[in-house]
């Protein structure tokens, strides 16, 4: 059974810290993904990387960066954590033809 | 960028009723997907699609790719299938790269006993 598997369910930071969010999938997936969700606007893309080294921005990528130095693992970093990015912040993976698998999700509080 | 849209947004229905949630999307694509989301919990795939039916206990899910529509259809509801069913839409890039998952708002079902 595939496993995505976020570091923390909950989290609470300060204003201007810096902030890592980190996954790891078990199934030698290439494809994995960053979104948060927030009440109203649904699943939003925030990066994405389709292999080691590569990212892609997603639609909101302003206020974050990525990480994925080993195929199994996608670091999303807040650089300086602001308010607005107090959400619930979801991790996917999703090899070829196959479905996605989301990760519980990490919920975030930037006080 | 595909626009996902999805109907109804909110459902109440009873028990036993059965239960049809829509789905249609702007630009051609590689695949569909259904997710549901209980209150509180994680997101689950339920199907993958990218032709034709499939179907998994009591749920079933179609796909027309030409007319660019999906269904999600719950027989027998229960009250336990009360969650938010999601309908995300995913595009390849030729080389097998996947460029992300774009989101209908979701279903909001509400299955009375």
């Amino acid at each position: 059974d595939v496993k995505v598997t976020q570091s923390s369910r909950y989290l609470v930071k300060r204003t201007g810290e810096k902030v890592f969010l980190e996954c790891v999938q078990d199934m030698d997936h290439e494809n994995m993904f960053w979104y948060r969700q927030d009440p109203g606007l649904g699943l939003r893309l925030i990066y994405f990387s389709y292999d080691v080294k590569m990212k892609e921005k997603g639609d909101i990528p302003e206020g974050y960066s990525v990480s994925r130095e080993k195929k199994e693992r996608f670091s999303l970093i807040l650089e300086s954590a602001s308010t607005n990015q107090t959400s619930m912040y979801l991790c996917a993976s999703i090899g070829v033809h196959q479905p996605q698998h989301f990760g519980d999700g990490t919920r975030l509080s930037i006080l | 960028k595909n626009e996902v849209e999805q109907s109804p947004q909110n459902l109440t229905a009873q028990e036993g009723e059965f239960i049809t949630i829509n789905c249609s999307y702007s630009v051609g694509i590689s695949a569909l997907h259904w997710l549901q989301q209980h209150p509180g919990g994680g997101i689950v795939s339920l199907f993958m699609l990218s032709s034709g039916k499939k179907k998994h206990g009591r749920l079933i899910a179609t796909i027309n790719i030409q007319e660019k529509h999906s269904s999600l259809h719950i027989t027998a509801s229960h009250p336990r299938d009360s969650a938010v069913y999601i309908c995300a839409v995913l595009n390849m890039y030729s080389g097998g790269g996947a460029d992300g998952l774009t989101f209908g708002k979701g279903t909001h079902l509400i299955i009375q006993p």
